[in-house]
């Protein structure tokens, strides 16, 4: 059972470029979240997406930033016009659905995106 | 104040010591309650989750003090593999859809020494 996987781990952009991440939780878990990791600092939440919904994007910035998990394929987190302090790790979770029978609300780590802006 | 505080560090201790990391929650609705670990440019991975009534995984102690909004990581007899930063996380009562994010400390960071 594959974990979480994202793609790419390392991406460069230069500043007004667009960054695009991709997310595939793992198998069996309907639900995606995405943080984001600072230098120096600890992972604060983005968004919180279901299946083609939007849970929850109370952590996420208004402008440039958008996120998407479609029926087929991978989640997507979007930024747009990248400044350099958009330079930072990105990093996807996943967990099942609690009524699956998910313990906790445990959630699973991909091994980031690190976005460097230059 | 921050939703979830830890001990600043870093914490350099010797192989064999025993060390204790603590840390504070500001939510009083916060329900479920973890210890992450993280390594230099890895994701955070799941040490063990924390009960009300304690518990105990190997060297690995955890407690929970729901009056005082504190939770404690107690580890043994220290290993040099034991070096990475620990990571308090909290999440609140679950909404709707019946999962919610996860709210991180900073982090404490640790490193053991031979």
């Amino acid at each position: 059972n594959a974990g979480v996987m994202q793609n790419p781990r390392h991406l460069v952009r230069r500043r007004g470029q667009e960054a695009r991440l991709r997310c595939s939780p793992m198998k069996g878990h309907s639900h995606v979240y995405w943080y984001r990791q600072l230098p120096e600092e600890g992972l604060k939440f983005m968004v919180y997406l279901q299946k083609e919904n939007i849970i929850d994007e109370s952590g996420m910035p208004k402008e440039r930033f958008s996120a998407e998990f479609p029926k087929e394929g991978p989640s997507i987190l979007r930024i747009q016009q990248v400044v350099r302090g958009d330079s930072a790790a990105y990093f996807c979770a996943s967990s099942p659905s609690r009524l699956a029978g998910g313990f906790y609300n445990e959630q699973f780590f991909g091994p980031g995106t690190r976005l460097t802006v230059l | 104040r921050k939703e979830v505080e830890q001990d600043p560090g870093p914490f350099n201790v010797p192989e064999g010591a025993t060390v204790a990391f603590n840390c504070t929650y500001s939510n009083s609705a916060s329900q479920s309650f973890f210890w992450y670990r993280q390594d230099c440019r890895k994701e955070p991975k799941l040490l063990m989750s924390v009960y009300s009534s304690g518990n105990e995984d190997g060297r690995f102690t955890a407690q929970l003090n729901r009056a005082s909004q504190y939770i404690s990581l107690l580890i043994r007899d220290s290993k040099l593999s034991d070096s990475a930063t620990y990571l308090c996380v909290v999440n609140i009562l679950p909404g709707r859809s019946g999962n919610t994010p996860l709210v991180f400390g900073k982090g404490t960071r640790l490193s053991v020494i031979a």
